[in-house]
């Protein structure tokens, strides 16, 4: 198994414009994370999905964030307009059904907005 | 409250000692406590966990000690490794899926 796959790695954009990442989880999962982890607020929580619907996105920061599951297999997180406080490492991870599943993350993006 | 408190923020071994990291929650609805493990540049990864009707959970170096009454749980590595140096993260489950995590401890081991 490949694992959860995200891309791009690395992103470096400039304030206003609009950043996509994307995520595909391990096949299987029926539960896909979108975490944001800074230095200063460590690892947060912005939305999470269960069969390809929006469970909790209670932790999107704000409107210029959204996210999307069109099938199992693929996920996106945008920022429109990108600013630099948004500037941090996104993770995608994903779990099977069942309460206590481990989540497995991806390796990351790391978001720069100068 | 959901939050999970956890101490200290930096921990500096040497090689052989032990490490010890502890976390607090307020919540009594949480029901699972798991600890994550991060490399620099990699995601974090399932080390261990622990359901609060246990007070003690081992997996080879690692042991988690539970104290429901306190609120209170710790992670506990034995004869530290420089290869255990990460971040390490405890955390706790609540309402069935959503994961809250602690601040994190970044791990250093020394020669």
């Amino acid at each position: 198994d490949a694992g959860v796959i995200q891309s791009p790695r690395h992103e470096v954009t400039e304030m206003g414009q609009e950043v996509t990442l994307r995520c595909k989880p391990i096949s299987g999962h029926d539960y896909l994370f979108w975490y944001r982890q800074t230095m200063m607020r460590g690892l947060e929580l912005l939305i999470y999905f269960n069969n390809n619907v929006p469970i909790d996105d209670s932790g999107m920061p704000e409107d210029r964030f959204s996210a999307k599951m069109p099938n199992a297999s693929f996920s996106t997180l945008k920022i429109q307009p990108s600013e630099p406080r948004d500037s941090a490492v996104y993770f995608c991870a994903s779990k099977g059904q069942g309460s206590y599943n481990e989540q497995f993350f991806g390796p990351g993006t790391r978001l720069t907005v100068l | 409250q959901q939050q999970v408190k956890q101490s200290p923020q930096s921990l500096i071994v040497q090689k052989g000692g032990i490490s010890i990291i502890n976390c607090a929650y307020e919540n009594t609805a949480f029901d699972y406590f798991p600890w994550y493990q991060q490399f620099p540049g990699k995601g974090p990864a399932l080390l261990i966990a622990i359901r609060p009707d246990v007070s003690e959970k081992k997996e080879g170096r690692f042991t988690i000690s539970f104290n429901k009454s306190a609120k209170q749980f710790s992670l506990h590595i034995m004869d530290s490794q420089p290869g255990d140096s990460a971040t390490y993260f405890c955390a706790a489950l609540f309402f069935y899926d959503k994961v809250i995590f602690g601040p994190g401890t970044s791990l250093s081991v020394i020669p």
